[in-house]
Parts: C-alpha cells; structure tokens; sequence
C-alpha cells in the first residue's frame, strides 16, 4: 500500500491569496489525483496529475485557479488560486498504480486531506 | 457517462443491528471497478472493497459484506451487527477500466450512517 502525506493538515487564509498543497507518496506511482470535498457534499475531481506534463482538468476546474505540479513520480502540488470562501473544502490528493498496459488495478489510495476554511 | 447513485443520505440503526448501504451505478463500459469507501468523522477515506465488473462474486469480510449485481446495476453493501465505531459516511464509487491514463474514480454522494448506542 501507498502511504500518503498532505501539507498542510489545514489553514485559515484570507480571501484574496493563494495556498498551495503538497502531496507526497512513499513510493512512486502511475497516477495522482486531486479532488475536492466542499462541506457536507461528496468528492468531486477536479484534475489527474500528469508527471512531466500539463494536468488534466475536469469540467468546472481551470489551471489558472488551481495549477498543478507534479514533477516526480512522487510529489505533486496543488494551489488554490485568488481564494474566496467558496473555495472552503477540503482537497484529497489520490495515488493509484494502475498497470498501464494490462489497464488493471492495485488499489486507490486517499491522502489524509487539507482542511481549507477562507475567510 | 458514469454515474453512481446512493439514494439514502441519511440512515440512523441501533447498534447491533445490520444495515445495508445501497449503491446504484450507470456505465457504458463492459470493464468497470466499483469501489467502497469509509470516511468517520475525522475525515480520512478509509478504503473498503475495489470490485472489478467480471467477478459478480458476494464477498465478505467480518462483519461487512457486499452484494453486486450487474444485472440491477447495483453494488450494495451490508453491515452486519452495526457497532457506534461504524458511525461515518459511506461513499461508493465507479471507474471505468480502460487503458485511457484519464479514468477517474466517480463517486457517489455518499449516505451518512448513525449507528444509535
């Protein structure tokens, strides 16, 4: 299994700036994504990481609000760009090794989360 | 399109007794995963089962069992014997399993279980 850190755990920041969230993994994987979770509601994707190229957005997510590095196959960033309050959510980064020729799955494993309240 | 459907936001049983989680899924694709997943009350994902679309086996596991049935579309998941530390909510989810390096986990929006003391 993938152990998978977050930092950080959780920050107050005021409207207006920017923060940015690092995801380590212990070993190297094939693919990392991030997801947000607004309160109360369910995991919504917002990117697939992609290791040495652009990140790949989902309907809803732009690069220029939440850009994403990831320049190994272990760490990855995400920032959370000119924050109002409606970015308050938490974001998950997500680990999978999926073999990419048989297209089989070990499994998808959930860091422990960034816990983001903007003011 | 993908789609995953938990129609019970909110369950509330007495401790001891089973519960069974509902999950509903929508795919295009012959080769799917479906997936549980336990988020408590500290917010971590704690994952549950990763089912692929050819294995229609029930599996269980202690106290937790899941019933798949392609033919109703459906993933359903029981807890038998509920305890207060099952207290959380319960999300399932779907991914499509192509060689496409974009496939992404689709989850449900999750059904919140009291398990009353």
């Amino acid at each position: 299994s993938a152990v998978i850190s977050q930092k950080p755990s959780r920050d107050i920041c005021q409207r207006g700036t920017s923060l940015t969230i690092q995801c380590q993994v212990d070993s190297q994987v094939t693919m990392m994504f991030w997801y947000r979770q607004q309160p109360g509601q369910s995991l919504t994707l917002i990117a697939t990481a992609n290791q040495g190229s652009e990140a790949t957005y989902e309907s809803g997510f732009v690069i220029d609000k939440f850009p994403i590095s990831r320049p190994n196959l272990t760490f990855s960033t995400l920032t959370v760009s000119n924050m109002s309050p409606e970015d308050s959510s938490i974001y998950l980064c997500s680990v999978d090794n999926r073999d990419l020729t048989s297209g089989s799955y070990n499994e998808q494993f959930f860091g422990p989360g960034t816990r983001l309240t903007v003011l | 399109a993908q789609k995953v459907t938990q129609a019970q936001t909110e369950i509330s049983v007495v401790e001891k007794e089973d519960v069974t989680l509902d999950c509903v899924y929508e795919t295009r694709d012959t080769t799917y995963y479906l997936f549980w997943y336990k988020q408590p009350p500290s917010g971590e994902l704690v994952f549950l089962i990763r089912r692929n679309s050819f294995d229609e086996q029930n599996e269980i596991s202690g106290r937790y069992s899941w019933n798949f049935q392609k033919s109703t579309s459906s993933f359903n998941f029981t807890i038998t014997a509920s305890q207060v530390v099952d207290s959380a909510v319960y999300f399932c989810a779907l991914s499509e399993a192509s060689m496409n390096r974009d496939d992404k986990i689709i989850f449900g929006k999750g059904t919140r279980l009291h398990i009353l003391p």
